[in-house]
């Protein structure tokens, strides 16, 4: 059962956009910073999104992030077919001391 | 260049014993908070435990509170994961990954599998 709750899947045509949306509560979301991750088949997490909207060094501006109350997004523009992946969405929850990820959702380029 | 690299992973018998272990190299170790966050096969992400950049404050996840301990060496750059009575449902793959600000984790190792199985 995860602390957060993003749909299953999500899909697009190739240069669309699509939003994958994060909910949770506001011992998490709420009041913490929401950090975004891309997990491509077969590889380890990346970190696309962090402290609620901001891009690490390398990620292009087609991805951006925001959050709102107890939810946050993530969104993705000019959709190519190497976005396909997992993304998870993360935080603290400062009533369980613990970190919390979503439950992920994998993004179909068709 | 920050590297993470996990090892220690394996096949092991329910209520069976191991420990993971990730070298850290092109930072400064001992000034980061570290994690394990761990995939079972085909799932999502589920952090499992934390650990402060001195070792004073820890925390883990309740699926492994009691089983697990984690420990770091800051003199040998390493971040350890003791696991004890393992169970079936400890399988996956085993994620070092450092914490940025106490706010996200900014670099994960390639990780390591666990399979618990007899």
């Amino acid at each position: 059962q995860s602390v957060l709750t993003q749909p299953p899947s999500v899909s697009a045509a190739p240069g669309q956009k699509v939003t994958i949306s994060c909910s949770g509560s506001s011992s998490n979301i709420g009041n913490n910073y929401v950090s975004w991750y891309q997990q491509l088949p077969g590889t380890a997490p990346k970190l696309l999104i962090y402290e609620n909207n901001k891009r690490p060094s390398g990620i292009p501006d087609r991805f951006s992030g925001s959050k709102s109350g107890t939810s946050a997004t993530l969104g993705i523009t000019g959709l190519q077919t190497g976005d396909e992946a997992d993304y998870y969405c993360g935080t603290w929850d400062s009533s369980l001391s613990a970190w919390g990820f979503g439950g992920g959702t994998k993004l179909t380029v068709l | 260049e920050v590297q993470l690299v996990e090892s220690g992973g394996g096949l092991v018998q329910p209520g069976g014993s191991l420990r993971l272990s990730c070298a850290a190299s092109g930072f400064t170790f001992s000034s980061y908070e570290m994690n394990w966050v761990r995939q079972a096969p085909g799932k999502g992400l589920e952090w499992v435990s934390y650990i402060s950049s001195s070792g004073s404050t820890i925390y883990y996840a309740d699926s492994v509170k009691g089983r697990f301990t984690i420990s770091r060496d800051n003199a040998k750059n390493s971040l350890y994961l003791q696991m004890n009575s393992l169970r079936a449902e400890d399988t996956a793959v085993y994620y070092c990954a450092r914490l940025r600000f106490s706010r996200d984790f900014d670099y994960w190792g390639q990780g390591t599998l666990v399979t618990v199985s007899s």
